[in-house]
C-alpha cells in the first residue's frame, strides 16, 4: 500500500511569516513529487513539481525533496491571507497515477 | 486559458440509478483521469485513459464504473447502479505530456454526486 502522509493541521501563521508544510511517502520507487493547492469547495491546482533531490524555488514557493529520507516539503514565504487553503502532497512512481496525501489546512491570519 | 470543464456541477440521484458524469478535457491533452474526493477525505484515483483505452484503474473502479470517450472531445464516467457510498466530488483531469510530467494534471471544477 503506497502511502503519502501529511500533518493535517490546521496550521496557522501570521501574514508575512513563512509557512512550512511537510510530507512523507512510503514507496521508495517514487520519482515525481507535486504540491497542489485546494481552496475550500474547489478542485486541486498544481503549484509545484519537483523531481530531483534539493530545493526548487518558484516565486514565494520553495519545494524541497530528500529521497533518502522519503520526505518532501513546501515553504511559503511572505504568506498572504490568499494562501489560506489545503495543500495536498502528491507522489507518482512506478504506478504512474498520483497518490495524494490527506492535505494540510493552512490559515494565514491578517 | 484552456480549462477542463465538467457537467453537471451537482447531481442528486436515488440509490440504484445510473449516473453519467461528463468532462471536456483540454483540447491538446492526451491523458485523461477521473479522481474522486469523499467529503473531508483524500483525493483518490479511479481510472486513467489513454489512446481510447483504460491504462490504469484502482480497486475503487469496479464493474459498476465505466469510462468512455464517445467523440473527440468528451470523456465520461458512468456509474451503473449508484450506492450511498458513491456520494462524493468527482474530478476529471487531463495532461499533455509523458515522462516526469505524469503528475502535472489540470483538474476540472468537479461534479458533486449525492446519492439518496
Amino acid at each position: 500500500q503506497k502511502e503519502v502522509e501529511q500533518n493535517s493541521g490546521p496550521l496557522s501563521v501570521p501574514e508575512g511569516a513563512i509557512a512550512s508544510l511537510n510530507c512523507t511517502y512510503s514507496d521508495r520507487g517514487s520519482q515525481s513529487f507535486f504540491w497542489y493547492r485546494q481552496y475550500s469547495g474547489k478542485s486541486p491546482e498544481l503549484i509545484m513539481s519537483i523531481y530531483s533531490n534539493g530545493d526548487k524555488e518558484d516565486g514565494r514557493f520553495t519545494a524541497q525533496l530528500n529521497k533518502a529520507s522519503q520526505y518532501v516539503s513546501l515553504l511559503i514565504r511572505d504568506s498572504q491571507p490568499s494562501d489560506s487553503a489545503t495543500y495536498l502532497c502528491a507522489v507518482s512512481g512506478s504506478a504512474r497515477q498520483l497518490t495524494f496525501g490527506s492535505g494540510t489546512q493552512l490559515t494565514v491570519l491578517p | 486559458e484552456p480549462e477542463v470543464t465538467q457537467t453537471p456541477s451537482h447531481q442528486v440521484t436515488q440509490m440504484g440509478q445510473e449516473v453519467i458524469l461528463r468532462c471536456v478535457p483540454i483540447s491538446n491533452h492526451l491523458y485523461f483521469y477521473w479522481y474522486r474526493q469523499i467529503l473531508g477525505q483524500k483525493v483518490e484515483f479511479l481510472v486513467s485513459f489513454y489512446n481510447n483505452e483504460i491504462s490504469e484503474k484502482s480497486e475503487i473502479f469496479d464493474d459498476q464504473f465505466s469510462v468512455e470517450r464517445p467523440d473527440g472531445s468528451n470523456f465520461t464516467l458512468k456509474i451503473r447502479s449508484t450506492k450511498l457510498e458513491d456520494s462524493a466530488m468527482y474530478f476529471c483531469a487531463s495532461r499533455a505530456g509523458t515522462g516526469r510530467s505524469t503528475g502535472e494534471l489540470f483538474f476540472g471544477e468537479g461534479s458533486r454526486l449525492t446519492v439518496l
